[in-house]
Parts: structure tokens; sequence; C-alpha cells
């Protein structure tokens, strides 16, 4: 079954930039698909199908994904983007096939 | 507006049963494909288990940490999501949310929608 790697932490400044990676064999021949979870709230979809933006969410948000990492990236990260954030796939393949990383809490400096 | 309400959640001991609903409005949900996702107290998402539409013939998919122990199932003359959990284990603590999902005829599959979830708490 699948596994996504992502890392734990990462800070950033108010106005920078977050690349938060999402590593797994071959990741880049799945639709890869990015939710922020902030405390005590359900899980909100971002990023759909590896660059596809649900309506609500800022144009700040964007993803790539290609060979063995996915990326979510945030431009000028806000306040606000302080959260949890996963990437997710579906391995039909698998006898696990709903997949979650293991998150990355990003912390606004 | 999509709303989706999960109950049923609460304390069970170990080896015990519990029965979630998730309660749907806002779209068609006969046409939904729907899961349960849970979250361990401080950890991250697990997918628990998908069923599909009835149309897209009502198959169901389990984690291999639930599989035949819980069963998912669907009212859509009731717009309601059950999760019938059996057997349960002090891992199976988190709070249980369902999501509707999308998919495509490449396999991929995303969760657009979440309720806000049901705690349950499994301990003697």
């Amino acid at each position: 079954s699948s596994v996504l790697t992502q890392p734990p932490s990462m800070s950033v400044a108010p106005g920078q930039m977050a690349r938060i990676s999402c590593g797994g064999d071959y990741i880049g021949t799945y639709s890869v698909h990015w939710y922020q979870q902030k405390p005590g709230q359900a899980p909100v979809l971002v990023i759909y199908y590896n660059n596809d933006r649900p309506s609500g969410i800022p144009g700040r948000f964007s993803g790539s994904n290609s060979g063995n990492t996915a990326t979510l990236t945030i431009s000028s990260v806000e306040a606000g983007d302080e959260a949890d954030y996963y990437c997710q796939v579906w391995d039909s393949s698998s006898d696990h096939p709903g997949v979650f990383g293991g998150g990355t809490k990003l912390t606004v400096l | 507006e999509v709303q989706l309400v999960e109950s049923g959640g609460g304390l069970v001991k170990p080896g015990g049963s519990l029965r979630l609903s998730c309660t749907a409005s806002g779209f068609t949900f006969s046409d939904a494909w729907m899961s349960w996702v849970r979250q361990a107290p401080g950890k991250g998402l697990e997918w628990v288990a998908r069923l599909k539409s009835k149309l897209n013939g009502g198959t169901t998919e389990y984690a291999p940490t639930v599989k035949d122990r819980f069963t998912i199932s669907r009212d859509d003359s009731e717009n309601t999501l059950y999760l019938q959990m059996h057997t349960l284990k002090t891992e199976d603590t988190a709070v249980y949310f369902c999501a509707t999902g999308v998919g495509d005829s490449t396999g991929a599959f995303y969760f657009d929608y979440w309720g806000q979830g049901t705690l349950v708490a499994v301990s003697s």
C-alpha cells in the first residue's frame, strides 16, 4: 500500500512562501489532494487533482506533483494559514486505498 | 449549503459496539459517494470506509484495521450514512468524520465536504 511522507512541522514568517512536501513512491502517477485542518475543526479541501482550487480557496494556494514528490505551496503566508496540512491519494490497487500523509503543522512566526 | 452532522459517539468498553450516524443536507445524498475518516487524539487523519452510490453499485471498501468489525451503510430515504462498529478496541478511540467524496474513471478520489465529527472513546 502507498505510504505518504510529510515533514512533521515547518515555520515561516508572514509574507514568505511555504512549501509543504508529500513524498511517496511514484506519487507523480497519482492525483494528490490537500486538506487544511485548524485546531478543533474539520479538515477543509484546499487543493484537488494536484493543482485545482475549490471555490473560496485563495489563489495563494497552489500545488504540484512530479516524480516522487508532491508539493503544496502557499505564497505570501498569512497568520490565518497556521494549521495542519495533509496530502491524500486514492490507490485503487491497494487493500488500503484511502491514504493520508502524516500531516505537517505549519506555524506562522 | 452542504451540511453533514455526525452523531452517536460516546464512551464504550473494549469489545463493545456502537453505531454512528451522519445526517446530510444541501445535496442529492443518493448520488453521493460517502466515507468515514477518523482522527485519534493528537494524531493524523485515517480513512476508515467508503460506500459508493447505489447508481455506482453501492460497493463498500474498508481499511484493513477495521475490516470485518465495521460496516458502512446508508439510508437514502433518510439522507443518512451509518457506521456500525463491533468488537471495539482502545485503538479505535478517535473523532469520526463523515465526508462526501468525488471520484473519476481513473480511480482518483478526494473528500470535498466534511462534518464536524463525533468522538468515540473506547476505554474500560
